[in-house]
């Protein structure tokens, strides 16, 4: 069974820091990972999608990251602003139907 | 477009109540999904559908009911509501990019369950 684990699952820091946020799954064969990010009450906003054979994604600052033979996936935020405050999911889709999600890492940026 | 978009926002139930969550979408999408979100548990697959007339079950399907008489809707139905019910519920829909799958989430559904 796909198990997608996110660490941290909480992170603070001072606005201005580049930071990564890790997610890890444990079979990798996956059709593509997916980033989202979530506010609070809101729902799930798509950030980034990395296809299986892609190694990463870039959209402005965030930069995603895939090594699908280690299991591993990387969110990169670059010059983090109190804006980027939000929950932030991975999600693997197994096969073409199942989405599994990580328990998501809660970011907060200090102004 | 509108995107994806459900109905109520908010909702509390009695234990033994029945109702429907409404979900929607304008971009023709074949594929669309029931989550719901759970403190610690993150997200769970309920029910999806591949298409208008098709529905199958997903990681926690019971106490659930779904149908899909159109390609826009994709109603949840809860026969009797449990207090285990109690959660965050997600619609989604997906859109097939050419090269991949792409998932779009509704706004949420706040259901609370006395």
């Amino acid at each position: 069974k796909q198990e997608v684990t996110q660490i941290p699952a909480a992170l603070s820091v001072p606005e201005g820091e580049n930071l990564v946020l890790n997610c890890s799954f444990t079979d990798s064969a996956i059709y593509n990972l997916q980033w989202f990010r979530q506010d609070p009450g809101k729902g799930l906003t798509s950030l980034l999608l990395i296809q299986s054979s892609q190694r990463e994604q870039t959209s402005g600052r965030l930069n995603a990251s895939l090594d699908k033979s280690s299991g591993r996936s990387t969110l990169y935020i670059a010059a983090s602003q109190p804006g980027d405050s939000a929950t932030y999911l991975c999600a693997v889709t197994e096969g073409a139907q199942k989405l599994v999600f990580g328990q998501g890492t809660r970011l907060t940026i200090n102004p | 477009n509108a995107g994806v978009t459900q109905t109520p926002k908010f909702q509390v139930l009695k234990t033994g109540q029945s109702m429907t969550l409404q979900c929607a979408q304008d971009m023709n999408h074949e594929y669309m999904s029931w989550y719901r979100q759970d403190p610690g548990m993150g997200l769970r697959l309920i029910h999806y559908s591949v298409g208008a007339g098709i529905t199958d079950q997903g990681e926690v399907p019971n106490g659930y009911n779904v149908s899909r008489s159109t390609t826009e809707d994709f109603p949840l139905r809860l026969l009797s509501a449990a207090p285990s019910q109690t959660s965050v519920y997600f619609c989604a829909s997906r859109d097939w990019t050419g090269v991949s799958y792409e998932q779009y989430f509704g706004p949420g559904t706040r259901l609370t369950v006395t």
